[in-house]
């Protein structure tokens, strides 16, 4: 499996500004990464996705870049809004074979 | 479509008593894993399977067992349970492709272990 650091584990900003974070892979073979959203007392969902043969993706205010040189990835929340406040994970993946391995997650809070 | 559901979604546990968490999901997805969830921290792998009869362990597997009998079930059983279980648990399901796909969560299962 996967192992992924994810920086910073807390992150705090005032709506309207922008918010990224950060995850770094140890596997250069991994080429799928996707960013799950968890809402307090709900489950985690998938917010976007990115896959090895591209460096951007964008979902209106919600982007993922990806440097596979330097091994990271990184989630960029624009014009951030309270209801972005949750926990944020990330993972990377070979294949859908492999276990999936979570980063620690990045508690978000949107200050009104 | 139900998609990943879990059952139930509360329990209390006296200490070393057995149980059985129960996931089923109707989306045809092979692959099938459960997360254990402590306050404060994230997503720990404890079982998982890459389609029926086939079954490996995660980050966390101590004191849990599962067995994937069909490709819709995937049951997770704590042996003799004890307080340091006390988490939320989670079951996620999706499809086998090249390079991975989007996983499906269940609503969660919140365990007590007194």
């Amino acid at each position: 499996g996967e192992n992924v650091e994810q920086h910073p584990s807390t992150l705090s900003v005032q709506e309207g500004d922008s918010a990224v974070i950060k995850c770094t892979y140890s596997d250069s073979a991994s080429n799928y990464f996707p960013w799950y959203k968890q809402e307090l007392g709900k489950r985690p969902q998938l917010i976007i996705d990115i896959r090895s043969n591209v460096g951007e993706k964008k979902d209106q205010r919600i982007a993922v870049t990806l440097n596979k040189t330097a091994k990271h990835f990184s989630l960029h929340i624009t014009e951030t809004q309270p209801e972005d406040s949750a926990v944020y994970f990330c993972a990377a993946l070979k294949t859908s074979y492999d276990k999936v391995i979570f980063g620690p997650g990045t508690s978000l809070s949107v200050i009104p | 479509n139900a998609g990943v559901t879990q059952t139930p979604k509360f329990q209390v546990l006296k200490t070393g008593q057995s149980m059985t968490l129960q996931c089923a999901q109707d989306m045809n997805h092979e692959y099938m894993s459960w997360y254990r969830q402590d306050p404060g921290m994230g997503l720990r792998l404890i079982h998982y399977s890459v389609g029926a009869g086939i079954t490996d362990q995660g980050e966390v597997p101590n004191g849990y067992n599962v067995s994937r009998s069909t490709t819709e079930d995937f049951p997770l059983r704590l042996l003799s349970a004890a307080p340091s279980q006390t988490s939320v648990y989670f079951c996620a399901s999706s499809y086998q492709t090249l390079g991975g796909t989007e996983a499906f969560f269940g609503q969660g299962t919140r365990l007590t272990v007194v």
